[in-house]
């Protein structure tokens, strides 16, 4: 199975700064990476596809890098309802896995 | 799009349990479908997938599942369904289903989980 690394697990933030969140897979996974965002209590939301494509109605905030085994997302003037965890998720091979999650909070 | 999980509930270790996830605001016999589970506290699991009828209506299982676990889908009801059977502890989870989408061009083999439903919680503990 491929592994999904993220890093931090977790980080504080002011609304207004760049934030980026980097996912480092097992083994090269070309851009076969997806992001996703949670919020507290709900479903999962489809941030970001094959690494840099973003998802109909995602804010232009939100943009994806990386190719291989090393991937960023960034967000480029955090608001408040940014905060929240987030995922990176490979499409590579099944299972498909995650990484295990970043959690952004306000500082 | 809309997807609504039902079913979930407090069992005993051991014991069998379905949930159901009703689809609308899509053409659901063409989707290819997944269950994603996240146990409380804890970061997102795949859980399986199954195809449409049209690709065979195949499924895959994660390991800790399979053999246990079985995805299936009424395409005349607009139904997708997870049959849990010889539930254990460590399956307590919140399962959400989940549409699968692909990209385009040169990314069209890059699947991702488009739309979630709301998720149901299910408990496993004597």
């Amino acid at each position: 199975d491929i592994q999904m690394t993220q890093s931090p697990s977790s980080l504080s933030a002011s609304v207004g700064d760049r934030v980026t969140i980097t996912c480092r897979a097992s083994q090269s996974i070309s851009s076969y990476l997806n992001w996703y965002q949670q919020k507290s209590g709900k479903a999962p939301n489809l941030l970001i596809y094959a690494a840099y494509s973003l998802q109909s109605g995602v804010s232009s905030r939100f943009s994806g890098n990386g190719s291989g085994t090393d991937f960023t997302l960034t967000i480029s003037g955090l608001q408040p309802e940014d905060f929240a965890t987030y995922y990176c998720q490979q499409s590579y091979s099944t299972p498909r896995t995650f990484g295990q999650g970043t959690k952004v909070e306000i500082k | 799009v809309q997807l609504v999980e039902s079913g979930g509930g407090l069992v005993k270790p051991g014991e069998s349990l379905r949930v159901s996830c009703a689809a609308s605001g899509f053409t659901f016999s063409n989707a290819w479908m997944t269950w994603v589970r996240q146990a409380p506290g804890k970061g997102l699991e795949w859980v399986g997938r199954i195809k449409s009828e049209g690709s065979g209506a195949t499924t895959d299982y994660a390991a800790p599942v399979k053999g246990r676990f079985t995805i299936s889908r009424d395409d005349s009801k607009n139904m997708l369904y997870l049959q849990m059977n010889s539930l254990k502890t460590e399956d307590t989870a919140v399962y959400y289903c989940t549409t699968v989408n692909r990209g385009s061009g040169s990314y069209y083999n890059n699947l991702f989980f488009e739309d979630w439903g709301q998720g149901t919680l299910v408990t496993v503990s004597s």
